[in-house]
């Protein structure tokens, strides 16, 4: 079946502008994460997202990051007024609920902040 | 504070030869140590993964070795392939936390 896909690929902004990423988990994964990848710097966590509990938001950054996951499936993280050291892969995977269930990643949004 | 450290960084094996990348974990409450695969301009995927009742899980040319006592886990690539060469991540999670990942070691078998 279908994977977890992400949109857009690639985005290039301007500094302090604001940026909308897109996830489309796997169906019926009830549970979402954010990740971002620096170069060098392995996958540091940002958000989590588990069926309709409060979000795990321990790990975003600044207060400039916010993510929303509508109907429990596309999630959204918005970046606002972003930085150059908001340039990073930011990835996207999910699972099925359980402690049992493997984690699955999209292909990244490789963003380019200048 | 780094909980999942991944040695080295960069790894060159001769193809045939055997790749080993090392971890190591501070909170004994992780149970859960999987191993991702990334290739450029691609998501980390899946490779081998192992709970911590176990000491080694083999999977094809992919070992995972762990020593509980040690808070240590390792990955061994049997006859590496150049078809292997990527970067690898290590990680490790208690329940269902989110996983911490290693930094990650960029392996590139040469022919």
């Amino acid at each position: 079946g279908a994977g977890v896909s992400q949109s857009p690929s690639n985005k290039v902004t301007e500094k302090g502008k604001d940026v909308e990423l897109r996830c489309d988990p796997i169906s019926g994964h009830t549970a979402l994460y954010w990740y971002r990848q620096s170069l060098g710097q392995g996958l540091e966590f940002l958000i989590y997202f588990q069926g309709n509990s409060a979000p795990d938001k321990s790990g975003l950054p600044s207060d400039r990051f916010s993510a929303e996951r509508t109907g429990g499936s596309v999630s959204t993280l918005t970046i606002q007024r972003t930085q150059q050291e908001d340039s990073a892969v930011y990835l996207c995977a999910s699972r099925l609920a359980g402690v049992n269930y493997e984690q699955y990643f999209g292909p990244g949004t490789r963003l380019t902040v200048t | 504070q780094q909980q999942v450290k991944q040695s080295p960084q960069s790894l060159i094996v001769q193809k045939g030869g055997i790749s080993i990348i090392n971890c190591a974990y501070e909170n004994t409450a992780f149970d859960y140590f999987p191993w991702y695969q990334q290739f450029p301009g691609k998501g980390p995927a899946l490779l081998i993964a192992i709970r911590p009742d176990v000491s080694e899980k083999k999977e094809g040319r992919f070992t995972i070795s762990f020593n509980k006592s040690a808070k240590q886990f390792s990955l061994h690539i049997m006859d590496s392939q150049p078809g292997d060469s990527a970067t690898y991540f290590c990680a490790a999670r208690s329940g269902n936390t989110p996983l911490v990942f290693g930094k990650g070691t960029r392996l590139s078998v040469i022919a």
